[in-house]
């Protein structure tokens, strides 16, 4: 039951976009069409932004858009603003448990 | 609007056990899983387990099999984490979280810092 696997490190200036992928297997991302994504700023819970590959909750901005093929999903921020500097994480449903990636963080350079 | 509210931090001795709560408001309580999340110092998101309150059903990663339990009282819309033979390296922030049907996690409580240290 290891982590999804996300790359460590992202980044991107103000108004750019950026992409974090997130690769699991075929009992994971591959196999189920549940993968969510999170942000998390320093000191505070997560925040869903992203459910059901590509779905976004109310409230959250269309900047953010997800998508999958096959065992890898991808979370998309364009037109990168401060405020998007966080960590993320993203999450597949795995049969009977869920599983994290390994996290990225987000710098706005 | 949905609320999630954990107990407070603790501090425990190896060995020992550490039960954390986390009580719903607003919103439906028994159409839902809670999902239990930790975060060790610095590290990423390691999902523990979940319960869904109405069939009082858990789940657990296999990781903490056989040292964590799930429990949740619908009277009083709490759900618990009771985790037990506690090492250092489990000291960690634990999140609860509503997670529905989508395996998604909409909303999270603030989260308990479990210290663990002798």
């Amino acid at each position: 039951q290891s982590a999804l696997t996300q790359p460590p490190s992202a980044s991107g200036s103000p108004g750019q976009s950026v992409t974090i992928s997130c690769t699991g297997t075929s009992s994971d991302v591959g196999g189920y069409n549940y993968v969510s994504w999170y942000q998390q700023h320093p000191g505070k819970a997560p925040k869903l932004m992203i459910y059901e590959v590509s779905k976004r909750p109310s409230g959250v901005p269309d900047r953010f858009s997800g998508s999958k093929s096959g065992n890898t999903a991808s979370l998309t921020v364009s037109g990168l603003q401060a405020e998007d500097e966080a960590d993320y994480y993203c999450s597949s449903y795995a049969g009977s448990r869920e599983v994290f990636g390994t996290g990225t963080k987000v710098t706005v350079v | 609007q949905v609320q999630l509210v954990q107990s407070g931090a603790e501090v425990k001795k190896p060995g020992s056990s550490v039960k954390v709560s986390c009580k719903a408001s607003g919103g439906t309580f028994n159409s839902y899983a809670i999902s239990w999340v930790r975060q060790a110092p610095g590290q990423g998101l390691e999902w523990m387990g979940g319960i869904i309150p109405v069939f009082g059903t858990a789940n657990y990663a296999q990781k903490f099999q056989g040292r964590v339990t799930l429990t949740a009282d619908e009277s009083t819309r709490t759900a618990y984490m009771e985790l037990s033979s506690l090492r250092p390296e489990d000291t960690a922030v634990y999140y609860c979280a509503r997670e529905g049907f989508t395996s998604a996690c909409d909303y999270w409580g603030q989260g308990t810092l479990v210290t663990v240290s002798s």
